[in-house]
């Protein structure tokens, strides 16, 4: 079955620290999101992605946060000077945006900032 | 802006009873989706049920069903005969068609009693 899948599963990063997470959404999705839980909260939407151009974006994503699909496979989200308060689990998803209303969620990537 | 209460922090089930997990919603849209995620241990999103708002049939996936309430904007979940693998985070969601970015509740822990 085909999945989202997500690395690195932890990272450890040092504050002020430029840090890439990756995903790979399912091959035949159009829509993709970013989305990032701190420790013992609710998910919060941070970003979605379509036809190669940010589509919507909440008010956590700011100037220190990008997202990228290089190479049409890939789904970056890039931090780029860390913050303590950044330390949260990111979730990719991806879905078909063809009437399909369901996201599938990769497995998540732990970033602790210290 | 659309909220999402899940008034519930923690639940508990003895094993294969039913029980009832609530969620209200606001919103002034008429067209959205409502879900229920559940979040094991292992922290990945998984979809457990969703119901398109235009639809007025409750949505059934084996032992969970919802009780969608449209003018009440409620959306509760209901598992029927607990089992020990049921327990984990439910998280109640609502999103819009055209974008699809998910708006979470804060989730309820649910604990199921052998």
């Amino acid at each position: 079955e085909p999945e989202v899948t997500q690395t690195p599963s932890h990272q450890v990063t040092q504050m002020g620290q430029e840090v890439i997470l990756r995903c790979v959404p399912i091959s035949n999705h159009l829509y993709f999101y970013w989305y990032r839980q701190i420790l013992g909260q609710k998910v919060e939407f941070l970003v979605s992605f379509y036809n190669n151009e940010i589509s919507e974006k909440s008010e956590i994503f700011d100037d220190q946060f990008s997202v990228e699909r290089p190479d049409g496979s890939n789904f970056t989200l890039k931090i780029r000077s860390t913050k303590l308060e950044d330390s949260a689990m990111y979730f990719c998803a991806s879905r078909t945006g063809h009437g399909d209303t369901e996201a599938f969620f990769g497995q998540g990537t732990r970033l602790t900032v210290v | 802006a659309q909220t999402v209460t899940q008034s519930q922090p923690e639940m508990s089930v003895q094993e294969a009873e039913t029980v009832t997990l609530s969620c209200t919603y606001d919103t002034s849209e008429s067209d959205y989706y409502l879900f229920w995620y559940k979040q094991p241990p292992s922290r990945q999103m998984i979809l457990v049920i969703r119901q398109e708002a235009y639809k007025q049939q409750n949505a059934t996936e084996n032992r969970f069903s919802v009780n969608f309430q449209k003018a009440a904007k409620s959306f509760s979940l209901k598992i029927s005969d607990s089992q020990l693998g049921d327990a984990a985070m439910y998280f109640c969601a609502y999103s819009e068609g055209s974008q699809g970015n998910l708006i979470f509740g804060k989730g309820t822990k649910l604990s199921v009693k052998p």
